[in-house]
């Protein structure tokens, strides 16, 4: 089945930017949805198909997806964005979502 | 308001059963694809299964580690979503959400219940 690769932690100073990778094979052929998940609550969907954000979503978090990685960047970070974040494709040859393992954003 | 809410959870020792609901509202429940997710202590998100709607037939999958296990079922007339867990394992041990892409993606879940937690322990 197909494999998403999360760095497990990325450190980011407030007010710089935290970039958060997913690897796949050829995954820029696939469409890329992050997911923001703070503790005891349930995961909240951020970034969809590689760029775009749902409503009520701020325009720091914004996606790209190219080749082998796909990339969510959060700009101009604060504390508020600490939290585990997840990647996710649709993998068609199971016909399942797949999740990448996670990346906790910790803001020093 | 577009909302989920998860039921049932409990302790259950292994090799028994339970079943969780989800109560769906503010969305046309008979029309979305369905999902539960779920999340072992301390662990990421692992996709457990979807059924389809009735109009595109009502299907059913599951992940390889509940599949014979587990049955996802629907009940359109009640908005109400369900889990029927038998068999169940330690490592079924977990927080199960029910979830569905309602807007934007047709794979991307932008709803999201509250989740309930699942303890199988004896």
């Amino acid at each position: 089945s197909y494999v998403l690769t999360q760095p497990p932690s990325v450190s980011v100073a407030p007010g710089k930017t935290a970039r958060i990778t997913c690897g796949g094979n050829n995954i820029g052929s696939k469409s890329v949805h992050w997911y923001q998940q703070k503790p005891g609550q349930a995961p909240v969907l951020v970034v969809y198909d590689d760029s775009d954000r749902p409503s009520g979503i701020p325009e720091r978090f914004s996606g790209s997806n190219s080749g082998n990685t796909a990339t969510l960047t959060i700009s101009r970070v604060e504390a508020g964005d600490e939290a585990d974040y997840y990647c996710q494709v649709w993998d068609s040859s199971s016909d399942h979502p797949v999740f990448g393992g996670g990346t906790k954003l910790t803001v020093l | 308001e577009v909302q989920l809410v998860e039921s049932g959870g409990g302790l259950v020792k292994p090799g028994g059963s339970l079943r969780l609901s989800c109560a769906a509202s503010g969305f046309t429940f008979s029309n979305a694809w369905m999902s539960w997710v779920r999340q072992a202590p301390g662990k990421g998100l692992e996709w457990v299964g979807r059924i389809k709607s009735k109009t595109d037939g009502g299907t059913t999958d599951y992940a390889a580690p509940v599949k014979g296990r587990f049955t996802i079922s629907r009940d359109d007339s009640k908005n109400t979503l369900y889990l029927q867990m038998n068999s169940l394992k330690t490592e079924d041990t977990a927080v199960y959400y029910c979830t569905t892409a309602h807007t934007g993606s047709i794979d991307a879940f932008d709803i999201w219940g509250q989740g309930t937690m699942v303890t199988v322990s004896s």
